[in-house]
């Protein structure tokens, strides 16, 4: 069983403000990172899929960095929203597998 | 296109009670998961088919669980006889080549 951390655990901010978490996971075997929104009640949904190593990838206010030789990625959310409050999950994709991190719950405040 | 269905949306039960999940995936995804949340931990593999066939099972708890997915399209997830341990959110994912899409998942209370 492969580890992947995610930290913070947990975040609160206010609205406006911009804030990153991380996600740390083996620099071996490696064949994608993902990262996922996942707010209560609903489905947890792909934000992005990342592949190469210095991979950048934007959607909205919401981009996310890949270093594969260090084994870490970035999420960013630039002026945070309350609808930004979910939990954000990474995945390490290695062949078929998937191997989640625990997530950090971000709370936005009004 | 219609998402990964899951059924029932929250379940509660006793400890030694027998329950199953049920998982419909997007139409054409060959590849099914099924995931166990527990509170604070991250999404833990129980269970991978490939159409219907097992691809990889080595974390489920074969003497209470046990999964099954005739046909390659639907998969039901049972576990009996449940213990309090069990209480977490069941996660049913299929997959196209590149992302996982899941359900709103089950989430199990074992009393």
């Amino acid at each position: 069983i492969l580890n992947v951390e995610q930290s913070p655990q947990s975040l609160h901010v206010q609205e406006g403000d911009s804030t990153n978490f991380t996600c740390s996971f083996p620099s071996s075997n490696f064949y994608a990172l993902h990262w996922y929104r996942w707010e209560t009640a609903k489905s947890p949904e792909a934000l992005f899929v990342m592949t190469l190593n210095g991979d950048e990838k934007k959607k909205g206010r919401i981009s996310a960095t890949l270093n594969t030789k260090e084994g870490y990625s970035y999420l960013y959310i630039k002026g945070s929203q309350p609808e930004d409050s979910a939990t954000y999950l990474c995945a390490f994709q290695s062949g078929n597998q998937f191997y989640f991190g625990t997530g950090t719950s971000l709370t936005v405040i009004p | 296109e219609a998402g990964v269905a899951q059924s029932p949306r929250y379940k509660i039960i006793e400890k030694r009670q027998s329950v199953a999940f049920w998982c419909n995936p997007i139409s054409g995804h060959a590849t099914l998961y099924w995931y166990q949340q527990i509170l604070g931990q991250g999404p833990k593999l129980l269970i991978q088919f490939q159409n219907n066939g097992v691809v990889d099972d080595s974390q489920l708890p074969k003497d209470r669980f046990s999964a099954e997915r005739l046909k390659g399209v639907d998969s039901t997830l049972k576990i009996q006889p449940a213990k309090l341990e069990d209480s977490a959110v069941y996660l049913c994912a299929s997959r196209t080549n590149e992302k996982l899409f899941f359900g709103s998942g089950t989430q199990l209370s074992v009393l």
